[in-house]
């Protein structure tokens, strides 16, 4: 079974619809991320948690909000989805006590908002 | 803007070449990772090699960091078609947050 899961996999949406992107992991870590990937652009980092009652803005948070539900969990919502937001969406996880910052990434949520 | 950037863009070579992938950076880092990701997919951690070290062996990888010209290659020996992929370098600066470079697409010909 995979560590870190995200859903949906894929999922094409429309204009100012509200998204909610869904990460789930069993590695017991309590660092999570939220990245997106457009291409040539590699990875941006969107939001990130270091415990269940900490949330940070990363580098480009606009337009995106998160919660931490549990260790276990952390949503990624876009409020009201635009076309620039179609991108792949990453779910990372980590425990520096055990491999400093070694990130464990889930399979990735394809988005397509026209 | 991305604190990495990777040399080549791309890179294809024949099986049982060598492949070598540059990184630079432009602040001071913690640590350095490499990643890779084949198509469509997670990242998947390869290596990492911290500020005070200057190179690393992990199998048929091997990575050197100079911190006084903030560059990292990523050296794959005796390549195959099955490291076919985008590799990702990565720098920790602080507080645990990961800025990616743009990647190098590594195609290896049968």
């Amino acid at each position: 079974d995979a560590d870190v899961t995200q859903t949906p996999r894929n999922r094409i949406t429309k204009t100012g619809k509200r998204i909610m992107l869904e990460c789930s992991q069993t590695k017991g870590h309590d660092r999570m991320y939220w990245y997106r990937q457009d291409p040539g652009l590699g990875l941006r980092l969107i939001y990130y948690s270091f415990d269940v009652k900490d949330i940070n803005k990363g580098e480009i948070s606009d337009g995106y909000s998160v919660s931490r539900q549990a260790q276990a969990k952390f949503s990624l919502s876009l409020e009201s989805a635009i076309p620039n937001q179609t991108a792949l969406y990453f779910c990372a996880t980590s425990d520096p006590s055990v491999s400093l910052s070694e990130q464990f990434f889930g399979p990735g949520t394809r988005l397509t908002v026209l | 803007s991305q604190q990495g950037e990777e040399d080549p863009q791309a890179l294809s070579i024949q099986e049982g070449e060598n492949a070598t992938m540059n990184c630079s950076y432009k602040t001071s880092i913690n640590n350095l990772q490499w990643y890779r990701q084949n198509s469509g997919r997670g990242l998947v951690h390869l290596i990492l090699i911290r500020s005070n070290e200057r190179e690393k062996h992990s199998g048929r990888l091997r990575v050197t960091l100079d911190t006084s010209k903030k560059s990292s290659s990523l050296l794959i020996t005796a390549s195959r078609a099955a490291d076919t992929a985008s590799y990702f370098c990565a720098t920790e600066t602080s507080g645990s947050r990961l800025t990616f470079g743009e990647g190098t697409q590594l195609t290896v010909n049968p």
